[in-house]
């Protein structure tokens, strides 16, 4: 099994320039998540699925679109992106979402210019 | 309410030392609290969690102290090696995420 897979792994954009960030998990897992990674400030949840052909709004969502049009997939978009973006993000993955451990990817390293 | 304040920012111990990891929580409706740990490069992985029914849980040289009352929990590291330096970040769950802590960079030194 592959895991939690993330496409691409590094990216550097301009501002005003738009890219879509690709997660792929094997692990039939119902609940995906993305995070975005900044120094100093842990963690943050972007957007999350509770299953397919469902969205939801985390802690930071402005400027991020999402779609779950398959189970095993959870596409994170950036229409126009702007310097404040630069990040790491990560998916991730659980069964359930109470007690359950959730799976990461590797990361997406985005820097906007 | 949401938060989950951790400290301290940064920790460096010789190999051998305890660090210890805190963490605090507001909203008494969290009723699960992981650790994870991520290396350099990588996502974070679950390194151990406990349930607010226990006041501790240890797995290998992990340990996890739990005080309800106080709302506070804590990650002990038992006779720390060089290897265990990374960033663990603490976590509470709610009722469909996770709230992560702003993490924890450890460096034990040889």
């Amino acid at each position: 099994n592959a895991g939690v897979t993330q496409t691409p792994k590094f990216r550097v954009l301009k501002t005003g320039q738009s890219m879509t960030l690709l997660c792929a998990q094997d692990m039939n897992h119902e609940y995906m998540y993305w995070y975005r990674q900044d120094p100093g400030m842990g963690l943050r949840l972007i957007h999350y699925s509770v299953g397919e052909g469902t969205t939801a709004k985390g802690e930071v969502p402005d400027g991020y679109n999402v779609s779950r049009l398959k189970k095993q997939n959870f596409l994170l978009g950036l229409e126009s992106a702007a310097p404040s973006q630069t990040s790491v993000y990560f998916c991730a993955s659980s069964y359930y979402v109470r007690d359950n451990e959730q799976f990461f990817g590797p990361g997406t390293r985005l820097t906007v210019l | 309410q949401q938060q989950v304040k951790q400290s301290p920012q940064s920790l460096i111990v010789q190999k051998g030392g305890i660090p210890i990891i805190n963490c605090a929580y507001e909203n008494t409706a969290f009723d699960y609290f992981p650790w994870y740990q991520q290396f350099p490069g990588k996502g974070p992985a679950l390194l151990i969690a406990i349930r607010p029914d226990v006041s501790e849980k240890k797995e290998g040289r992990f340990t996890i102290s739990f005080n309800k009352s106080a709302k506070q929990f804590s990650l002990h590291i038992m006779d720390s090696q060089p290897g265990d330096s990374a960033t663990y970040f603490c976590a509470a769950s709610g009722a469909d995420k996770l709230i992560f802590g702003t993490g924890t960079r450890l460096q034990v030194f040889p």
